[in-house]
């Protein structure tokens, strides 16, 4: 099993790109979390997914983020346009049903210059 | 509103020296409690789920342990390679968004 894939694991950019953050969930789960990590915000839900549709999008910080998942496979984070106050370690989770425990994928750095 | 806190901030040991971590929790109705470990540089990876007061798991030095009010992580004679931040998360009984806690930064010394 491969667990969690994400990518990129870097990503460095400039103030008003647009960044998209991929994952591929592990194979049979279908329930997929995008978090956000921080120093002064620690662990944050953004949003997650059952079975492709968007559950729960209440810790979307702002219009700015959107978040897909057009297939059980891959979904995509998207910031655009991007800020330096976005700089953070983006985290794809997935589960088997979304009660259950979530196994998470490596991160994906992003620094906003 | 849920709430999680997690005490101590960070822990420092002796190979060998045991101790506890301690998660406390504030939740409307706890489905249930889950602890994790990370690395830096990595992905919280699970160690365990608590349902209800009274419920123990163990996993090698690892046990976890859960009342109504909060849940221990006791660690029993601890080796260098358990240094890591141990995250506890509560998941509600109406849904599926995990709370987690800011995390305790353990490390073991040689």
């Amino acid at each position: 099993d491969a667990g969690v894939i994400q990518s990129p694991r870097h990503e460095v950019t400039e103030m008003g790109q647009e960044v998209t953050l991929r994952c591929k969930p592990i194979s049979g789960h279908n329930s997929l979390f995008w978090y956000r990590q921080t120093m002064m915000r620690g662990l944050e839900l953004l949003i997650y997914f059952n079975n492709n549709v968007p559950i729960d999008d209440s810790g979307m910080p702002e219009d700015r983020f959107s978040a897909k998942m057009p297939n059980a496979s891959f979904s995509t984070l998207k910031i655009q346009p991007s800020e330096p106050r976005d700089s953070a370690v983006y985290f794809c989770a997935s589960s088997f049903w979304s009660t259950n425990e979530q196994f998470f994928g490596p991160g994906t750095r992003l620094t906003v210059l | 509103e849920d709430q999680v806190t997690q005490s101590p901030e960070a822990l420092r040991l002796q190979e060998g020296e045991s101790s506890s971590l301690n998660c406390s929790y504030t939740v409307s109705g706890l489905r249930g409690l889950f602890w994790y470990r990370q690395d830096p540089g990595k992905g919280p990876e699970f160690l365990f789920t608590l349902y209800s007061a009274g419920e123990e798991k163990e996993k090698e030095r690892l046990k976890a342990t859960l009342t109504k009010k909060e849940s221990f992580l006791h660690i029993t004679a601890p080796k260098p390679e358990d240094s890591a931040t141990y995250l506890c998360a509560v998941q509600e009984t109406s849904g599926s968004r995990l709370t987690f806690g800011e995390g305790t930064q353990l490390t073991v010394n040689p």
